[in-house]
């Protein structure tokens, strides 16, 4: 099983909808999680941290689930610039220190 | 403020070359990273920096990867012998913090083909 596994997509979906994907990580003792985003040919760029009440950031919504270890991103009133791949973020501790590592990312596509 | 940067941005390489690829973080950031990406497929973890310390190096694929970062600021990723395997875009990313609940920043990177 790999460390951290996202759905690729593509989700395509009408501007104005919402949408929601999963990540799921395997290591339990996993402490920090992100979604990151990604235009095409761009770096990724930090979209939200996630905590572990939950956090919400606009028309964004992270969730964070410990027990099924997976965390989600609810994406509300979807506008055409969201159009991105979502990279899930997890750290996976090792000895003393952790590793940060990145999901394959969900390709995102809004339609007019 | 100057975010990361990286240099060349885009690199063609015969196979068998020797190639450098530069990082300049962001100013006062403690730690620097080093990502491999595919096409199609999210970063890839190389190597960690703390400063001028290289504290982790176990996603680097051979022994014809180095990477370095002697002064704690400017860091290098040398390939050597490049094969047709290691075209993908590098992407170097510095945070401000050692911890891994930092926020990363990511320059552009930089796309090598290796012909």
């Amino acid at each position: 099983r790999k460390e951290v596994e996202q759905d690729p997509g593509p989700f395509n979906v009408p501007e104005g909808a919402t949408v929601a994907f999963n990540c799921t990580y395997s290591n339990s003792a996993s402490q920090s999680f992100f979604w990151y985003r990604q235009d095409c040919r761009k770096e990724p760029k930090l979209l939200m941290s996630v905590y572990s009440s939950g956090n919400e950031d606009g028309r964004f919504t992270a969730q964070l689930n410990r027990a099924s270890q997976y965390i989600s991103l609810l994406i509300r009133d979807s506008k055409l610039s969201d159009s991105a791949t979502y990279l899930c973020v997890v750290n996976i501790p090792y000895s003393s220190a952790s590793k940060i590592i990145f999901g394959s990312g969900t390709r995102l596509s809004i339609r007019p | 403020g100057a975010g990361v940067s990286q240099s060349p941005r885009y690199k063609v390489a015969k196979r068998g070359q020797d190639v450098a690829l530069r990082c300049d973080p962001i100013s006062g950031h403690v730690s620097l990273f080093w990502y491999q990406q595919a096409l199609g497929q999210g970063p890839e973890f190389l190597t960690y920096f703390q400063n001028e310390a290289q504290l982790d190096k176990s996603g680097l694929p051979s022994d014809r990867f180095f990477a370095e970062r002697p002064e704690g600021s400017v860091s290098t990723l040398k390939i050597q012998r490049t094969q047709q395997e290691d075209s993908a875009v590098y992407l170097c990313a510095s945070s401000l913090g050692t911890g891994s609940s930092y926020e990363q920043y990511f320059g552009p990177g930089t796309r090598l083909t290796v012909t």
